[in-house]
């Protein structure tokens, strides 16, 4: 069965610097997707960014950033230049590539932003 | 374009007694999802369905909890009865089809005394 992992519940980073949210995985499948959410509090879930597993080169939405290594099943999320509004829960998820497609969700990662 | 909607978005309730969630998904949206989150937790999967028919329900509790998605649109999940540990956020989410992003809406955030 496949497995996601957010070793870090809580993060902290200063208003305008960069930080890297961890995140690991275990599967035996060769297609798959990962995916990492955003819960801001109150407000609704939406995806950050999204990395297909048989692409090498990794996913970039402006200020958000993978690093995807298949080897290591470890896919990192970096933030640059954290603004306020980045502050939320961050799940990371995986998502098979075939079959039901069914969405696996972490745990979770609190991100604080420190004016 | 309206987004996914839910309601109630709370609901206190005593244990043993029976509630109902209702998800209308976006227009058009043929995957429908419901998740449970638990505090402190992240979302899990419940039920899947593709068009009226379920794809998954392998973590659906099916002793209490029953869901449908009568003509492939709007969908209603059940639980009968509520345990303590069934409070938590349920979030309905859809999507064009299962290989596309996925949209959540508010949730219901589920009170069980």
């Amino acid at each position: 069965a496949q497995t996601v992992t957010q070793s870090q519940p809580e993060m902290s980073v200063q208003e305008a610097e960069t930080v890297t949210l961890s995140c690991t995985y275990d599967t035996s499948e060769s297609d798959y997707y990962l995916f990492w959410y955003k819960q801001p509090p109150s407000r609704q879930m939406i995806l950050v960014i999204r990395q297909e597993a048989y692409k090498q080169q990794n996913a970039t939405e402006n200020r958000f950033s993978v690093n995807f290594q298949k080897a290591a099943k470890s896919f990192s999320l970096k933030i640059s230049d954290s603004q306020l509004g980045d502050a939320a829960m961050y799940f990371c998820a995986y998502r098979s590539g075939s079959g039901t497609y069914k969405y696996i969700f972490g745990t979770g990662t609190r991100l604080k932003v420190l004016a | 374009e309206a987004g996914v909607a839910q309601s109630p978005r709370y609901k206190i309730i005593e244990k043993r007694q029976s509630v109902a969630f209702w998800c209308n998904p976006i227009s058009g949206h043929a995957t429908l999802y419901w998740y449970q989150q638990i505090l402190g937790q992240g979302p899990k999967l419940l039920i899947q369905f593709q068009n009226n028919g379920v794809v998954d329900d392998s973590q659906l509790p099916k002793d209490r909890f029953s869901a449908e998605r009568l003509k492939g649109v709007d969908s209603t999940l059940k639980i009968q009865p509520a345990k303590l540990e069934d409070s938590a956020v349920y979030l309905c989410a859809s999507s064009l089809d299962p290989y596309n992003e996925q949209f959540f809406g508010p949730g219901t955030r589920l009170t069980v005394l």
